[in-house]
């Protein structure tokens, strides 16, 4: 079946623009999680979904940050007024449950944001 | 704080030996364990994942646990070129059930 997808692929913006990052999990997973991931760095973990709410936004660095799943199943992420230390690749993960402690976390191909 | 730590290489193998990349936790409660082979400017793919104690085979690969020295490894046999990647360690803390722990991964490379 189909994985996990992410759209834009690339997304060029200038500072201060505001900018939507769309990711759709394989069908069927209740969890999904949002990362992001500097040069060199392991994905640094912003928010958790168990099926349309935000169980876990803790990892989201600030106010800027936002993120819904109206549905349960596609997720936007929303960063207003862009930083270029917001420049990073953007991954979405899914995964069946996300309750269990053992569930395998799937990862779309990344959106890679660049600020100006 | 919680931790996973990795060398960052890069571990430079010659083709046809064995890699052998190595991961230790903080946390000593971990339950879940699970191997990430990233590609340059790719996202992270599933190598293996382990829960008990011991070897897990799969193909070329095998995943060793030893939870109470809290160090988890990855070998891979018969190297090839492809298998040039960055490789990260993934664990899922004794107080959640979603948020992974990860190291910030060791770059092999395979030399022909």
């Amino acid at each position: 079946g189909a994985g996990v997808s992410q759209t834009p692929s690339n997304k060029v913006t200038e500072k201060g623009k505001y900018v939507e990052l769309r990711c759709d999990p394989i069908s069927g997973h209740t969890a999904l999680y949002w990362y992001r991931q500097s040069l060199g760095q392991g994905p640094e973990f912003l928010i958790y979904f168990q099926g349309t709410g935000a169980a876990d936004d803790s990892g989201l660095p600030n106010d800027r940050f936002f993120a819904v799943r109206p549905e349960g199943s596609v997720s936007t992420l929303k960063i207003q007024r862009t930083e270029r230390g917001d420049s990073a690749v953007y991954l979405c993960a899914s995964s069946v449950q996300g309750t269990r402690g053992t569930d395998t976390q799937y990862f779309g191909p990344g959106t890679r944001l660049t600020v100006l | 704080q919680k931790e996973v730590e990795q060398n960052s290489g890069p571990l430079s193998v010659p083709e046809g030996a064995i890699a052998s990349l190595n991961c230790t936790y903080s946390d000593r409660g971990s339950q879940s364990f699970f191997w990430y082979r990233q590609y340059s400017g790719k996202s992270p793919e599933l190598i293996m994942s382990i829960y008990s104690n011991g070897d897990k085979e799969d193909g070329r690969f095998t995943a060793q646990l030893n939870k109470a020295s809290q160090y988890v490894s990855l070998l891979i046999r018969d190297s090839q070129p492809s298998d040039s990647a960055t490789y990260l360690c993934a664990v899922y803390g004794m107080d959640s059930n979603y948020q992974l722990i990860w190291g910030a991964g060791t770059k092999l490379i395979i030399k022909p």
